[in-house]
């Protein structure tokens, strides 16, 4: 059964850049890979998708290497706000719509 | 911006009780998902639901579950009887297409069955 991993947490300072990595070892050539961010008793939050190589936006960058086994997400200088838990979703194989969290990166932006 | 909507916010329930958690998903949105996310673990997916049936369950979405859109706003999740392992943070989701697309994710309801 195929399973995304993270790390369970990272502590940054502020105003540092933040990678935090996630591995699909399983995932489907059809997948996309999905971030989501979750404050306390929130919602997730979509951040950013991709499918290959580099995706960025205005609050972050997604980095797929070729074989898609990984994602990277990088927040760039981050601030006290960006304290939350972040989730790395991918769609497995054996089901179009099933998704499945990962396990989710607490990090802890400290002043 | 538009956004999904859930209630109550907050549900307590006696164990045993039936318990209807409501949600408004996103007007134009065509596919409508519950997660849960019990205190201090990961969020788990439930049920998806699309073109009035479920497209996909979960291990989880057993017989005491249930979901219905009774008309065209609303989107319900139905508990038949509560245990106590029910307790958790209900989300409701919603998006455009399956796929590639975004899910947008409502504030949840805390259900406590006590």
């Amino acid at each position: 059964l195929a399973k995304t991993t993270q790390p369970i947490s990272m502590d940054s300072y502020e105003g540092q850049e933040v990678n935090i990595t996630c591995s699909h070892n399983n995932i489907a050539t059809n997948d996309y890979i999905t971030w989501y961010q979750q404050f306390p008793s929130q919602g997730p939050r979509f951040i950013i998708q991709g499918y290959k190589t580099k995706v960025t936006n205005e609050v972050a960058s997604l980095f797929i290497p070729a074989d898609r086994k990984s994602s990277t997400l990088s927040l760039p200088r981050v601030s006290l706000s960006d304290t939350a838990v972040y989730y790395c979703l991918v769609r497995i194989p054996g089901g179009y719509q099933k998704v499945t969290f990962g396990t989710g990166t607490k990090l802890q932006v400290i002043p | 911006e538009p956004e999904v909507t859930q209630t109550p916010s907050h549900q307590v329930t006696q164990m045993g009780q039936e318990v209807i958690l409501r949600c408004v998903p996103i007007s134009n949105h065509l596919y409508f998902y519950w997660y849960r996310q019990i205190l201090g673990q990961k969020v788990e997916f439930l049920v998806s639901f699309y073109n009035n049936e479920i497209s996909e369950k979960s291990e989880i979405f057993d017989d005491q579950f249930s979901v219905e859109r009774p008309d065209g706003s609303n989107f319900t999740l139905k508990i038949r009887s509560t245990k106590l392992e029910d307790s958790a943070m209900y989300f409701c989701a919603s998006s455009r297409q399956t796929g590639a697309d975004e899910q947008y994710f409502g504030p949840g309801t805390r259900l406590t069955v006590t």
